[in-house]
């Protein structure tokens, strides 16, 4: 299953609302999760289930969405959510595969 | 509190074999599926290999089926990769990942700090 994020980069103020897009090439239903990469660190698990927060993700991230259609917000952007987010899929596998990333860029 | 740490990352020489290791602790590793997870420099994520709770199934990403083998020691707690034919194209940063309880394939909870495999001659 390819998974195609979508845009690339985003550039964006602290305090904005910021929507990510990912789409499936095949329904995955809703396992989906979303991740937050800070340069030079690991990821971060933020979403998965396509819609539950990870233990300690602040309530300004939620995930929509299922079947080949999924949405990353972050309703109030902070100085520390500037990374890259991918988003994966677990429903068909192998391999389970993940999206080339969007980042968020200061504006 | 769960950690995963990877070691054995460095720079080899192509078609020459390098063999990573994670060792994990904070959790019960026997009842964890475990996976690879690679980043080629200033790429995205990329699957490598999983390896079910009892180490009996395994699974790898076609870019390295077959050079590639997954295992895990249950009674020292400790995943390894085998990496052998190492290609220009295998330079990444390995993350040892947590995966689901036992037959489950799932997101990934928990991630090691990752160590960087460079191949050039």
């Amino acid at each position: 299953i390819v998974m195609t994020q979508s845009p690339a980069t985003l550039s964006v103020s602290p305090g904005e609302r910021v929507t990510l897009s990912c789409r499936a090439s095949q329904s995955v239903s809703s396992t989906l999760a979303w991740y937050q990469q800070i340069p030079g660190q690991a990821p971060r698990l933020l979403i998965y289930g396509a819609s539950t927060r990870a233990t300690g993700v602040p309530a300004r991230f939620s995930g929509s969405g299922s079947g080949t259609e999924f949405t990353l917000t972050i309703s109030s952007l902070q100085s520390e959510d500037f990374a890259v987010y991918y988003c994966q899929q677990y429903n068909n596998w192998p391999p389970i595969t993940f999206g080339q990333g969007t980042r968020l860029e200061s504006k | 509190q769960v950690q995963l740490v990877e070691s054995g990352g460095g720079v080899v020489q192509p078609g020459r074999s390098l063999r990573l290791s994670c060792a994990a602790s904070g959790f019960t590793f026997s009842d964890f599926g475990m996976h690879w997870v690679r980043q080629a420099p200033g790429k995205g994520l990329e699957w490598v290999a999983v390896i079910w709770h009892d180490g009996i199934i395994k699974y790898y990403g076609d870019s390295v089926k077959g050079r590639f083998t997954i295992s895990r020691d249950n009674s020292k707690k400790m995943l390894h990769l085998q990496m052998n034919s190492l290609r220009a194209e295998d330079t990444a940063v390995y993350y040892c990942v947590r995966g689901g309880v036992r037959g489950v394939i799932q997101f990934f909870d928990y991630w090691g700090q990752g160590t960087l495999v460079t191949v050039s001659s």
